[in-house]
């Protein structure tokens, strides 16, 4: 099926490191989603871009909606351990619910 | 305010058997989206549930089907199962369709 190209596929950091991940597509979407996942549990919401162009922080999150709708990319600054994860980027097209996926970003932190 | 419930967390199942999920939006929502994942395909859409009525529908084979009762809840069903149906089942709901989607932790299914 359909899916985002995301990248990296995973990262491996010490703590206190910054991270930066992205999203391509070769469609043009209305709303990027960033999601974190931890095992056994279903993805949460991080932050989520209904402009091209918006840039949105949610505490050491940073993320930005690409000016072409066809990217995004999520920051974390000064990693902690709670950040270890599956970082999933979702995008969405006007008029339908459904949201196409990247494959994630596993991260991993080495205290 | 509750998030999304998901019963049940964990299933097993043999091969030909069908299976019946359940999912509770959270309270006001009324838009449900199931989504399966598996490591191979990753998160792939199934279908979406709006006012009882299925709006969206993904590439999956008529086997996969759901329906949602007047107060949101959604069940989604799983005919004659298949190895490869084995994967984590997730809904997400949303205030109204194309809305921000918030997800269920999953129900597990494994096909034996």
């Amino acid at each position: 099926g359909q899916q985002l190209n995301q990248s990296p596929q995973s990262m491996f950091i010490q703590e206190g490191e910054d991270v930066s991940m992205n999203c391509t597509s070769s469609s043009i979407f209305n709303t990027w989603l960033w999601y974190k996942q931890d095992p056994g549990e279903g993805p949460v919401l991080l932050i989520a871009l209904y402009k091209a162009g918006e840039l949105t922080s949610n505490g050491r999150l940073t993320a930005q909606f690409g000016i072409t709708r066809k990217d995004s990319f999520l920051n974390i600054s000064a990693s902690i351990p709670s950040d270890v994860g599956i970082y999933f980027c979702a995008g969405q097209l006007g008029g339908a619910q459904k949201l196409v996926f990247g494959q994630g970003t596993r991260l991993t932190i080495n205290p | 305010k509750a998030g999304v419930t998901q019963t049940p967390r964990y299933l097993i199942k043999t091969r030909g058997q069908q299976v019946t999920l359940s999912c509770s939006p959270i309270s006001g929502h009324r838009s449900v989206s199931w989504y399966q994942q598996t490591p191979g395909q990753g998160l792939q859409f199934l279908f979406e549930y709006f006012s009882e009525t299925q709006r969206n529908k993904g590439n999956f084979p008529g086997r996969f089907s759901g329906r949602q009762f007047s107060n949101s809840r959604s069940e989604m069903n799983v005919s004659t199962l298949e190895l490869g149906d084995s994967a984590l089942y997730l809904c997400a709901s949303s205030l109204a369709s194309q809305e921000t989607q918030y997800f269920g932790p999953g129900t597990r299914l494994l096909v034996l």
